[in-house]
């Protein structure tokens, strides 16, 4: 089955510097990509995904890349805010009806202000 | 507006207890949906999908006769904890695929925060 590997386990940045996150993926049949913002208690929120059939794809200050032939993609946020601090994950779906989200193991951001 | 509802939020249960978690799909007609458990400072690890009108496909060291899964109709998945203990303590979440023509997006329900003691 599908494995996802994420790193780092944690970034600190300054406020308005920028942060990446980098997922690897096992699974070639993989196609789509999404990545949750998760804080404390609550459920994981969708701040982006993208799906196979393009290799980057940007919502103001975030962006996900993705590279099918290397299997990985990642997570860019510029301009960092203290907001953004959060606990982020990556998951990997072959997209049908029936196959589930498989996640990485998450990525604690903080933001110093 | 919301999509998946689960229910309840919270709940505290005596240990040998089972506790009962509820994930309802409100806007569209799922047939399967997935249940996670997510330990403290930890990702999210599937535990069973959920078919409707058929038995639940369990994920490996998941035991099936512990975390019982219903799902009886195709807006409702259940998820019951049996003889729970203080290690079953987690927080537990549904998700469910949207309907064609909603691309691949997953919704997630709000998530139940189940503590044993």
């Amino acid at each position: 089955g599908e494995n996802v590997e994420q790193h780092p386990s944690t970034l600190s940045v300054q406020e308005g510097d920028s942060a990446v996150i980098k997922c690897t993926y096992s699974d070639s049949a993989s196609n789509y990509f999404p990545w949750y913002k998760q804080e404390l208690g609550k459920r994981p929120q969708l701040i982006i995904d993208i799906r196979s059939n393009v290799g980057e794809k940007k919502d103001q200050r975030i962006a996900v890349t993705l590279n099918k032939t290397a299997k990985h993609f990642s997570l860019h946020i510029t301009e960092t805010q203290p907001e953004d601090s959060a606990v982020y994950f990556c998951a990997a779906s072959t997209g049908s009806g029936n196959t589930p989200l498989v996640f990485g193991k998450g990525t604690r951001l903080s933001v110093i202000a | 507006g919301a999509v998946v509802s689960q229910h309840p939020s919270w709940v505290i249960c005596k240990s040998g207890t089972s506790v009962k978690i509820e994930c309802r799909s409100l806007d569209f007609q799922a047939t399967t949906m997935f249940w996670y458990r997510q330990f403290p400072k930890q990702s999210l690890m599937l535990m069973a999908t959920s078919n409707e009108g058929s038995k639940a496909t369990y994920e490996q060291g998941v035991e099936k006769d512990k975390f019982l899964i219903n799902h009886a109709s195709l807006t409702l998945s259940t998820l019951t904890v049996t003889s729970a203990h203080p290690e079953d303590s987690s927080f537990y979440i549904c998700s469910v695929r949207g309907p064609t023509g909603s691309g691949n997006t997953i919704y997630f329900g709000e998530g139940s925060w189940l503590t044993v003691v």
